[in-house]
């Protein structure tokens, strides 16, 4: 059964800083993985999706890599600002179906 | 609206009340996905439409839960004799075949 885990569970940093976001998985046979955020009291929008033949992909201030041999993927945030306080899920697809399956996720607070 | 629409946004009832659940996805959207999200639990799928094809049923926790999918669109997720442990926003999302998914705003259901 895929496993997916999201390191830290939370996050408090400076507005302006770079930061990474961790996203591991147990089966690395995956069809594609997706960074989600979600705000509070909202549904997931998706940010980045990457698919299994890929390495990594770039939207803005976002850049996203995938590792698939060791069941790793990254989310890179570049000058993080206020705005991108919330909480980032990644999410992975395997298997018949597209169902994901989700991390815990990680809570991120950005102070001005 | 052009998203994936879910109603109610928020639902109170009894324990042992039964509850309906609907989405409406995007027009032209072939899949159909409910997920759960608990604070115990995170974000969990729990069914799966696509096209005429039987649904994946795989993620629905007891036999109180059901779902059905009418003329192609409209889904409505049934809760029988809810308990308490059924407390979660649910979560409905919609993709045209395996296509990245879209998500509605959710259900909060709250069991007294």
């Amino acid at each position: 059964k895929q496993e997916v885990t999201q390191i830290p569970a939370a996050l408090s940093v400076p507005e302006g800083e770079n930061l990474v976001l961790n996203c591991s998985f147990t089966d690395s046979a995956i069809y594609n993985l997706q960074w989600f955020r979600q705000d509070p009291g909202k549904g997931l929008t998706s940010l980045l999706l990457i698919q299994s033949s890929q390495r990594e992909q770039t939207s803005g201030r976002l850049n996203a890599s995938l590792d698939k041999s060791s069941g790793r993927s990254t989310l890179y945030i570049a000058a993080s600002q206020p705005g991108d306080s919330a909480t980032y899920l990644c999410a992975v697809v395997g298997g018949a179906g597209n169902m994901l399956t989700f991390g815990g996720g990680t809570r991120l607070m950005v102070k001005p | 609206g052009a998203g994936v629409s879910q109603s109610p946004s928020n639902k109170v009832t009894e324990k042992g009340k039964d509850v309906e659940l609907r989405c409406d996805p995007i027009s032209g959207h072939t899949a159909l996905y409910w997920y759960r999200q608990s604070l115990g639990q995170g974000l969990e799928f729990l069914i799966y439409f696509q096209g005429n094809s039987a649904p994946d049923k795989s993620g629905l926790p007891s036999d109180r839960f059901s779902a059905e999918r009418t003329g192609g669109s409209v889904s409505t997720l049934t809760i029988q004799r809810t308990q308490q442990e059924d407390s979660a926003v649910y979560l409905c999302a919609s993709s045209f075949y395996n296509q990245p998914q879209h998500f509605g705003d959710g259900t909060r259901l709250s069991i007294l």
